[in-house]
């Protein structure tokens, strides 16, 4: 089974402009979440979605944004980007039941650099 | 502010020998899970744990939930360099884990 793949690998872009990241889950996964790291903050949790729909939120600015396409793949955008927005973007992939019993699939993730 | 915070930040030791990473927390989680993340890769799931109490073992790995399941830890033993990476202990609930800060781990050959 291929794993969760993300997509670009590495992103510079400059203030005020917005990017787009993509995530392919693994195969038969209807749940991807998206999680943000920086070494200051950490790993914070974006958003979740499931079935085409939002079902979780993290504290992040409206300029934070995503989607999930029928085919469960999903992409998120960050606009009017800050230098702040530098960070690791990790998609996480599962079947989409609840984390109690089941396992998360992390991407290798975007690494996200703002100049 | 951090809903769960792991101690030491930092752990460097040599081949062979032990190590135990704590993880406690604010809130009551559906479950806590522990990863590790290498450079450039995203985490990878360890071990759930879900019952107050639960001992859980995996080879060298030895992962214990506290009885009030707010607090963890996993102690590591006869380390070897394979285990250096970031271990990361994270409360679920519902869809979406919760992380602490992550302890980075060195083990010297």
């Amino acid at each position: 089974k291929a794993g969760v793949t993300q997509t670009p690998r590495y992103l510079i872009k400059t203030r005020g402009q917005q990017v787009t990241l993509s995530c392919s889950p693994i195969s038969g996964h209807r749940s991807v979440s998206w999680y943000q790291q920086t070494p200051g903050q950490g790993l914070q949790f974006l958003f979740e979605y499931f079935s085409e729909t939002q079902r979780n939120k993290g504290n992040f600015p409206g300029r934070f944004s995503g989607r999930q396409f029928s085919n469960s793949r999903s992409e998120m955008n960050v606009s009017t980007l800050e230098l702040g927005d530098s960070a690791l973007y990790l998609c996480a992939s599962s079947y989409g039941q609840g984390l109690t019993n089941e396992k998360l699939f992390f991407g290798s993730g975007t690494q996200l650099s703002v100049l | 502010t951090q809903l769960l915070e792991q101690s030491p930040q930092f752990l460097s030791i040599q081949e062979g020998e032990n190590l135990t990473v704590y993880c406690n927390s604010s809130s009551v989680f559906s479950s806590l899970q522990w990863y590790r993340q290498e450079p450039g890769e995203g985490p990878v799931l360890l071990v759930t744990v879900v019952t107050g109490g639960e001992v859980k073992k995996l080879k060298r790995l030895t992962f214990q939930f506290g009885d009030a399941r707010k607090d963890s830890s996993l102690h590591i033993t006869a380390a070897q360099p394979g285990d250096t990476g970031l271990y990361l202990c994270a409360g679920a609930n519902d869809y979406k884990l919760s992380f602490g800060a992550g302890t980075t781990v060195t083990v010297r050959a």
